[in-house]
């Protein structure tokens, strides 16, 4: 299995609060991603990073921001959480050669 | 608009028979398709993967169909097992930083 571990695994949060979400690889993979999977939309790409402080918008990227600082580290935060962010979020990473991307176990938020 | 599309939400196989899960895409510009396995409560995992310079890719009892003319693609599953009950994404390469579009996903029950 490919080095990757999210953290939190599980939190809750009110409206409003700003939340950070970790991916964390060891792998050394050029590219990062951030998805979310709701009931009846699949995986939809948030950001992604195709470098240290290389990074752009996916499908969804309203509302929450990204940072790559290290090659092994991704973070998404969410400035200012809403009930409609509640969701199960994926990291993935790949190294671009063969397209495949493998996920993290994912972080499942709750905005209450 | 939806660019990858799983038509079928559910599909309930006996053990021991063929699975067959669909899959049609609307852009002709995707060259590389992939199919995720998800249980609850992990991340997806890869499975298997075609190009689009192929018509089919087979690893073990997973079978992958391209059919380039009706932007269609199915995955085969024999013989199917209990085990493999989960839900299967469809992906298709769609950008250069080999970013993933999925389907909404297909829940395969296989029963003893």
């Amino acid at each position: 299995d490919a080095g990757i571990t999210q953290s939190p695994r599980h939190k809750v949060t009110e409206t409003g609060t700003p939340v950070t979400l970790r991916c964390h690889q060891t792998e050394n993979h050029r590219y990062m991603y951030w998805y979310r999977q709701d009931p009846g939309h699949g995986l939809r790409l948030i950001h992604y990073s195709y470098g240290v402080k290389d990074t752009d918008k996916g499908e969804v990227s309203d509302g929450y921001s990204v940072s790559r600082s290290k090659t092994e580290d991704f973070l998404l935060t969410l400035e200012s959480a809403t009930s409609s962010q509640t969701s199960v979020y994926f990291c993935a990473i790949s190294d671009g050669t063969w397209l495949e991307q493998y996920f993290g176990p994912g972080t499942r938020l709750t905005v209450t | 608009d939806q660019q990858v599309k799983q038509n079928s939400p559910s599909l309930s196989v006996q053990e021991g028979r063929i699975s067959i899960l669909n899959c049609d895409y609307t852009n002709s510009m995707f060259d590389y398709f992939l199919w995720y396995k998800k249980y609850p409560a992990e991340g997806p995992t890869f499975l298997i993967s075609i190009s689009s310079i192929k018509d089919k890719n087979e690893d073990g009892r997973f079978t992958v169909f391209l059919n380039k003319s009706a932007k269609h693609l199915s995955l085969h599953i024999v013989p199917s097992q209990p085990g493999d009950s989960a839900v299967y994404f469809c992906a298709a390469n769609g950008g250069s930083q080999g970013n993933l579009i999925f389907g909404k996903g297909t829940k395969l029950s296989v029963k003893p």
